[in-house]
Formats: structure tokens, C-alpha cells, sequence
């Protein structure tokens, strides 16, 4: 089964910083999602990664999927303090297909102005 | 467009108490549906997925059942609601499987459950 883990868990940067949140797989896998959580709030789907060397961005995030390292990163460029939230990084839990999905711990993010 | 409904929002439930999570989306047919709790601070836990109606996965064992009387209705319940039953429940759902598609899943608004 999948296993995800993300770091760092916590995270606090300075408005205009550069920083990035590292999601590493265990096994195998044909895909990785990135959600967002706003606090109190559901998950909004961010990005989904579906090959090796994909990569996708969207205003100040970018995400990149590493297959043979078994990594993605998820980059935020010049961070802006509507970008607080909790990240979550997700993988199919048999390696593939949608049925279920293994979620990391999330990477608490907070954008200090 | 799809949309997922939950409700209540909100509850707040002795120990004991019977309960009843709603959960429905318009604008697909036949989707994968999910239950996930997730705790204060804390990641998502699957709870149930289910690939139609009548057909529930269950992948903890615990305090809670599943049912899915229609092809986009889904629902959570209890016959007796214990502390850790406390978090905040999520549906989520995504279309099967076809090509060129990401099986991306998307949740609902949520119930926040107080049990006390």
C-alpha cells in the first residue's frame, strides 16, 4: 500500500519568499494529487500529476511530479497571504486507479506579512 | 457543472445518539463515492467508498455504517455515537474511470460533528 509522507508539517515564510513542500511515496504510483484546506473548510482540488516530469502551475504555485524519485514538490513562488492554508499531497492507496486514495498529513502554511 | 451537497453543516450530539449524515451530488451519473473523517489538526481517514448503489467498501472498522440508496445519495450513520466519533466528515466523489481522465475527487462542504 501507498504510504505519504510530506514535509515540512509546519510551515511560516514571509510575504515574497520562495518555498517549496516535498511529498515523497512509498510505492509505485500512476498519479499524486495536491490539495488545498482553507481552516474550517473542505478540500479544493489543486493539481493532479499523471506522468513522470509533469509539471502544472496556477498563479503562484507550481507542482511537479518525480516518478523515479517518487517525490513531488509543491513550489509557491513570491508567497502572498491569501496562500495560507493546509496543503495536502494524496496518492492512490494500490498504486493506481481512483478508489482510494492515501492522504499525507498536510503541510500547515502560514504567510507572515 | 457537478456539485456535492452535505448536511447538516453543523451538530452537535450526545454520546449515545443515533445519526445520519446526508451526502449528494448533482450533475453525474453513477459516481464513485467517500466518506472521510478527519480529526482536529489532523489528515483524512477513508471511511467507506462506494462504486454503486448497495455497494459500500468499508475500510475501518469502527462505530459507523454506510448506505447508498441511490446513485447519488450517500450516507453516514450511527446507532450510538461514541467521543471519538468527533471531527469533521467529508464526501467526496469522482467519475469512474475513462480515458483521459484524472479521477480527480472532489468534497463537499463537510459536517462538523460534536459528540459530547
Amino acid at each position: 500500500e501507498l504510504k505519504v509522507e510530506q514535509n515540512p508539517l509546519f510551515l511560516s515564510m514571509q510575504e515574497g519568499k520562495n518555498y517549496t513542500i516535498y511529498c515523497n511515496y512509498s510505492t509505485t504510483s500512476d498519479r499524486l494529487y495536491w490539495y488545498r484546506q482553507d481552516p474550517g473548510k473542505s478540500l479544493e482540488s489543486l493539481f493532479v500529476l499523471l506522468s513522470n516530469g509533469a509539471v502544472k502551475q496556477e498563479g503562484r504555485l507550481m507542482a511537479s511530479l518525480d516518478t523515479k524519485a517518487r517525490l513531488s514538490t509543491l513550489h509557491i513562488t513570491a508567497a502572498v497571504h491569501d496562500l495560507s492554508a493546509t496543503y495536502f499531497c494524496a496518492g492512490p492507496l494500490r498504486g493506481f486507479g481512483n478508489e482510494k486514495l492515501t492522504f499525507g498529513t498536510g503541510t500547515r502554511l502560514t504567510i507572515i506579512p | 457543472s457537478q456539485t456535492i451537497h452535505q448536511w447538516p453543516a453543523t451538530l452537535v450530539q450526545p454520546v449515545g445518539s443515533p445519526l445520519s449524515l446526508e451526502c449528494t451530488v448533482e450533475g453525474t451519473s453513477n459516481p464513485n463515492l467517500y466518506w472521510y473523517r478527519q480529526a482536529a489538526g489532523r489528515g483524512l481517514q477513508l471511511l467507506f467508498y462506494s462504486v454503486g448503489i448497495g455497494q459500500i467498501s468499508s475500510e475501518v472498522p469502527q462505530n459507523l455504517s454506510a448506505s447508498r440508496p441511490q446513485d447519488r445519495q450517500f450516507i453516514l450513520s450511527s446507532k450510538k455515537l461514541l467521543l471519538s466519533d468527533s471531527g469533521f466528515y467529508l464526501c467526496a466523489w469522482s467519475v469512474l474511470r475513462l480515458a483521459g481522465n484524472t479521477d480527480t475527487q472532489y468534497f463537499g462542504p463537510g459536517t462538523r460533528l460534536t459528540v459530547l
